[in-house]
């Protein structure tokens, strides 16, 4: 069964202190994994697609790096914007296209 | 200018009533989703369609029903709402199946 496990549930940094968040996947062939960022009362923001293991993608303070059993979502020295709930989404390479989710990350940054 | 948008934002309302929610998106866009996000703030996918045609309907009780009237418009329907209904409801929409999704805003709804 397909299921994605982000960790940590929560993180709470102080501005400027750099970290990474976890997504582990089990999936039956990958075709891609999905970052968003999802604000308070409001709805999720694409950040990154990833296909294949090696492949890195960046974006202002985030990086997303992937390999064949987990993603990571590293911020560099990051400031009080950057925090939201980061979610972790995978797509298998079936007829289907749905999004598995996991259930998130809530990044707390404080100045 | 809102790529997908969502009315209403907010909706409360009794058990056993009758409700709408309305998805547009001006993306040209030809896949459109149905999320349902719970108090854990886990999100599920219950519907999609790609022009127009249900591709994805996941293990959803057969009050909720779908309709697009068009490819930019994904309307979803609620028949006698019970309180485990209450969650927030996301729209979202991808150029094509297996492209980026875009999320609207979100539908609040409260079942009493």
């Amino acid at each position: 069964e397909d299921q994605v496990t982000q960790s940590p549930e929560a993180l709470r940094l102080q501005e400027g202190e750099s970290s990474s968040l976890n997504c582990s996947y089990t999936v039956s062939g990958l075709r891609g994994l999905f970052w968003y960022r999802q604000d308070p009362g409001k709805g999720p923001e694409f950040l990154f697609t990833l296909y294949s293991a090696g492949e890195e993608k960046e974006k202002e303070r985030l990086k997303a790096t992937l390999t064949k059993k987990e993603s990571f979502l590293h911020i560099t020295a990051p400031k009080p914007e950057d925090s939201a709930t980061y979610l972790c989404a995978v797509q298998h390479g079936g007829a289907t296209n749905k999004l598995i989710f996991g259930t998130g990350t809530l990044l707390a940054v404080q100045p | 200018d809102t790529a997908v948008s969502q009315t209403p934002k907010y909706l409360v309302t009794q058990m056993g009533n009758d409700k709408s929610i309305k998805c547009e998106q001006n993306l040209g866009h030809d896949t459109m989703y149905w999320y349902k996000q719970d108090s854990k703030k886990f999100l599920k996918i219950m519907f999609s369609y790609n022009n127009k045609e249900l591709i994805i309907n996941e293990t959803v009780p057969n009050r909720f029903s779908p309709k697009s009237p068009d490819k930019a418009h994904l309307n979803l329907h609620i028949n006698s709402l019970e309180l485990g209904d209450s969650a927030v409801y996301f729209c979202a929409s991808s150029q094509d199946r297996f492209e980026s999704q875009y999320f609207g805003p979100g539908t609040r709804l409260t079942v009493l």
